[in-house]
């Protein structure tokens, strides 16, 4: 069965440092997503891609978080300094369309940590 | 943009017992309504969905039911078992603020089936 491939699975990092997470989306996906889960809470949508185009980056915190997808196929979160509030699970989903009631797919997520 | 209620926040019940999570949304135009399981430190994996032209749809022992007047949507569990355990999160699919549809989740509510 076809997943979405995330890593690391865990990141420690000090804050101020720089980190970045991966996710290759199920093989035909269209649509990226990343989210972030704090413990205890609903995943939350940092941004969402249409192929390689952010189509949606209203949650993300422009000053210190970046995403790309450039060849429409996997895609890299990065956050430059991290934070001690940044730490949480990152989530990367897939699925077949936006536009549609298409089911989204989870990758296994990284966990990171600022210390 | 969408906002979605999620109770209760926790529950407990006897193996064998049913259990009902509710869940409210906001924006009237949501047209798609999935149910996700995370088991601790795992991704979260759709479990049921229904889409805004159903009512009610049932797989083995898991039901989802929605009220589109009343903009909110239930997930039932039958004969409860231990593997059951686990944090569920429902989710509408409404509007954001950009225009574009994406999933809202709801802060989850942590199962406990006791043998």
């Amino acid at each position: 069965e076809a997943e979405v491939a995330q890593s690391p699975r865990y990141k420690i990092t000090e804050k101020s440092q720089a980190v970045a997470f991966w996710c290759d989306p199920i093989s035909g996906h269209a649509t990226l997503y990343w989210y972030r889960q704090i413990l205890g809470q609903g995943p939350e949508l940092l941004v969402q891609f249409q192929d390689e185009s952010v189509v949606d980056d209203s949650q993300l915190p422009k000053d210190r978080f970046s995403a790309e997808r450039l060849k429409g196929v996997d895609s890299t979160l990065k956050i430059q300094p991290a934070e001690l509030g940044d730490s949480a699970m990152y989530l990367c989903a897939s699925s077949w369309g936006q536009g549609t009631n298409t089911e989204a797919f989870f990758g296994q997520g990284t966990r990171l940590t600022v210390v | 943009g969408e906002n979605v209620e999620q109770h209760p926040s926790t529950l407990s019940v006897q193996e064998g017992d049913s259990a009902v999570i509710k869940c409210t949304y906001s924006d009237s135009a949501s047209n798609y309504f999935p149910w996700y399981k995370q088991e601790l430190g795992k991704r979260p994996q759709l479990i049921i969905d229904i889409r805004s032209n159903v009512g009610e749809k049932k797989d083995q022992r898991i039901a989802v039911t929605l009220n589109k007047t009343a903009k909110h949507f239930s997930l039932h569990i039958t004969e409860t078992q231990p593997e059951d355990s686990a944090v569920y999160f429902c989710a509408a699919r409404g509007f954001k603020d950009t225009g574009r549809r994406a999933l809202t989740f709801g802060s989850g509510t942590r199962l406990q089936v006791q043998p």
